[in-house]
């Protein structure tokens, strides 16, 4: 089993609509958890930043975390063309170095 | 302030060959990561580095060399290459006090 499990789609959706993307983990010492946006050919860049669990809310996304139940969350509201991309999630122990990443996400937006 | 930069941004190589994947950062972060990226597979770690002189294997360390001279550069060197190197590879940086990676634009590498 992967520390880190995302379905990597491709999820398509309708213009204006509201995404949800997921990732479920197994090592509960996580405390970081992130959400990375990458477009095509490009690096991924950091969408969304939360530690422990709880909501947290930039513009149209909202990231949330569910320790007990070992599962992240990231909402888009009025979703936009533009936001097609792959849509990584990523976690990290305060004590390692590195982080965890899930397989990404592909998400198309349809005008 | 150019971040992080990579080069070259696209190679091909016959198997066997060797290369060298260079990666410069100028924000004077300590950490600095190497990853692989294969299709539908999300980020697998090959090395990282916490400072100048310390490097540590990641994920995926086999077939590839690296070293840390300097802050900045974090080259990637692959020895006789294989099919399976074919992908695309990316150079990161963050700071200790900081989780954020910040990634350059990525080499696409082909081995055939």
């Amino acid at each position: 089993q992967k520390e880190v499990e995302q379905d990597p789609g491709p999820l398509s959706v309708p213009e204006g609509a509201i995404v949800s993307l997921n990732c479920t983990y197994s090592n509960s010492a996580f405390q970081y958890f992130m959400w990375y946006r990458q477009y095509s050919r490009k690096g991924p860049e950091l969408l969304m930043y939360t530690y422990s669990s709880g909501n947290k809310e930039d513009g149209r996304f909202t990231a949330q975390v569910d320790k007990s139940s070992k599962y992240i969350s990231l909402f888009i509201r009025d979703s936009q063309p533009s936001d097609s991309a792959t849509y990584l999630c990523a976690m990290w122990v305060d004590s390692n170095y590195q982080l965890i990443w899930g397989a990404g996400t592909k998400l198309i937006i349809k005008p | 302030n150019a971040g992080v930069t990579q080069t070259p941004k696209f190679r091909i190589l016959k198997i066997g060959q060797s290369m060298t994947l260079q990666c410069t950062q100028d924000m004077n972060h300590n950490y600095m990561y190497w990853y692989r990226q294969d299709p539908g597979m999300g980020l697998k770690l090959i090395y990282y580095s916490v400072g100048a002189g310390i490097t540590d294997k990641g994920e995926v360390p086999n077939g590839y060399n690296v070293s840390r001279s300097t802050t900045e550069d974090f080259p990637l060197r692959l020895e006789l290459a294989a099919p399976s190197q074919t992908s695309v590879y990316f150079c990161a940086s963050s700071s200790p006090t900081d989780n954020e990676q910040f990634f350059g634009p990525g080499t696409r590498l082909t081995v055939l």
